[in-house]
């Protein structure tokens, strides 16, 4: 089936330094991918959604200067949370879709990644 | 705007016992939906998902959800539950084509599994 990886699974960093973190699709190619934050017991909300070779689309009120988004190729996508603090500690997962009929839509989920900012 | 609600945030059920775990939506044309699970620290895993059809829906792990529009309803079922079922649920509805194929989340609902 389709896997998508992230790393690292977990970085904890001093506040005011900029952590990258990585969305691949390991076994297809991703048109789009999507990254998503969850705080803790809580559901995910949309961040931002990537497409390759082109700007990032960012949900209203996340700023597209803090959170970095690549999307370099059909496989990679990378979020950087630049200048990180306190309040960025969360859970981050990436998503990845292949295809562009509705009947691929479906989103593939990678593990996520744990940012503690300290 | 679309929403989805998960009414129940905790459910505890014994094992062995059914469950059955709600969802409601709101969105003004025929959605797709979906349910995941989330074990501890981990991503979300897809259990099912309705785009059109048979309005009872089964997916992996021995889940099953009804989809009625009647009720706007997705609700997830499973006679039998097992320990390894305990983790957070959450629906979903997407929008797709013009609306960049997103997804809107509930809530989510944490099913705690008694022995």
């Amino acid at each position: 089936g389709a896997v998508v990886s992230q790393h690292p699974s977990r970085v904890i960093c001093k506040s005011g330094t900029s952590v990258k973190i990585e969305c691949r699709s390991l076994d297809f190619q991703a048109t789009t991918m999507f990254w998503y934050r969850q705080f803790p017991k809580q559901s995910l909300m949309l961040m931002a959604t990537s497409n390759e070779g082109s700007k990032a689309t960012y949900e209203q009120g996340v700023e597209k200067d803090k959170f970095l988004i690549n999307h370099a190729s059909l496989t990679l996508s990378t979020l950087t949370v630049t200048s990180a603090h306190p309040e960025d500690s969360s859970f981050y997962i990436c998503s990845a879709r292949s295809g562009t009929s509705e009947w691929t839509a479906e989103q593939f989920f990678g593990p996520g990644t744990r940012l503690t900012v300290l | 705007a679309q929403s989805v609600t998960q009414p129940d945030i905790h459910i505890t059920v014994s094992e062995g016992a059914s469950l059955e775990l709600r969802c409601n939506y709101s969105y003004g044309a025929t959605p797709y939906l979906f349910w995941y699970v989330q074990s501890p620290g981990q991503g979300l895993q897809l259990l099912l998902k309705y785009f059109s059809g048979d309005t009872l829906v089964q997916g992996i792990k021995g889940f099953e959800a009804e989809f009625k529009r009647s009720q706007s309803s997705f609700n997830l079922r499973k006679p039998s539950v097992h320990w390894s079922d305990a983790a957070e649920y959450f629906c979903a509805v997407g929008r797709f084509k013009a609306a960049g194929n997103k997804l809107t989340f509930g809530g989510g609902t944490r099913v705690l599994v008694k022995p």
